[in-house]
């Protein structure tokens, strides 16, 4: 089965600092992965995915996921951190055999003190 | 990009009545929308997958009398909250795929539904 697992439900960061949201994930087949951020009362958007190629992924807002396969994983992050940056953020895996369906990890949330 | 809008952005109702929301692809052909249920501090947690000219697909435990979904065009998604209950009240976010981006989804703003 395939599913995905965001470490830490919430994290809090200085601004400034380096900014690093866990994500590991379990498929059976090659995954297509996702990182979305949602701001409050607010849709989806996406800030990078992973299909194929290149494994370091670079994103919206100077975001950044690396794949690593051998890990499972595919970690967020971003060098510095900004006060907008504040945020609900989900990592998400395409279903290989389920026409499109996404599924979402957790969620983390991300708070950025002054 | 590709534009996903959603309408009302936000819906208050009395308990018995029954609410309509829309989702629609501006810009390009959405052969699948799906429709998504969120509650406060927590993920997003799919309800149906709707496909153009066809009868939807809902999930395990998504009651299909309850939340109605017609998918009349390409650009046109809708979903009906029938006899709405507090229970009901949740964040609703569609979202749709085109055929040329296979691999990813285009997200609506939400719909916002409050039943009294």
């Amino acid at each position: 089965a395939q599913s995905v697992t965001q470490l830490g439900s919430h994290v809090s960061v200085s601004e400034g600092a380096l900014v690093l949201l866990r994500c590991n994930y379990s498929s059976s087949v090659p995954p297509y992965l996702f990182w979305y951020v949602q701001y409050p009362n607010q849709g989806l958007q996406l800030l990078l995915k992973y299909t194929t190629g290149a494994t370091l992924v670079k994103g919206i807002n100077g975001f950044e996921a690396e794949f690593k396969k051998s890990e499972t994983s595919f970690h967020l992050t971003k060098p510095s951190a900004h006060m907008s940056d504040a945020a609900e953020y989900f990592c998400a895996l395409l279903s290989g055999n389920q026409g499109g369906k996404l599924i979402f990890g957790q969620g983390t949330e991300l708070s950025v003190k002054p | 990009g590709a534009v996903v809008s959603q309408h009302p952005s936000w819906v208050i109702c009395k308990s018995g009545t029954s609410v309509k929301i829309e989702c629609r692809s501006l810009d390009f052909q959405a052969t699948t929308m799906f429709w998504y249920r969120q509650f406060p501090k927590q993920s997003l947690m799919l309800m149906a997958t709707s496909n153009e000219g066809s009868k939807a697909t809902y999930e395990q435990g998504v009651e299909k009398d309850k939340f109605l979904i017609n998918h009349a065009s390409l650009t046109l998604s809708t979903l009906t909250v029938t006899s709405a209950h507090p229970e009901d009240s949740s964040f609703y976010i569609c979202s749709a795929i085109a055929d040329r981006s296979y691999n990813e989804q285009f997200f609506g703003p939400g719909t916002r539904l409050t039943v009294l």
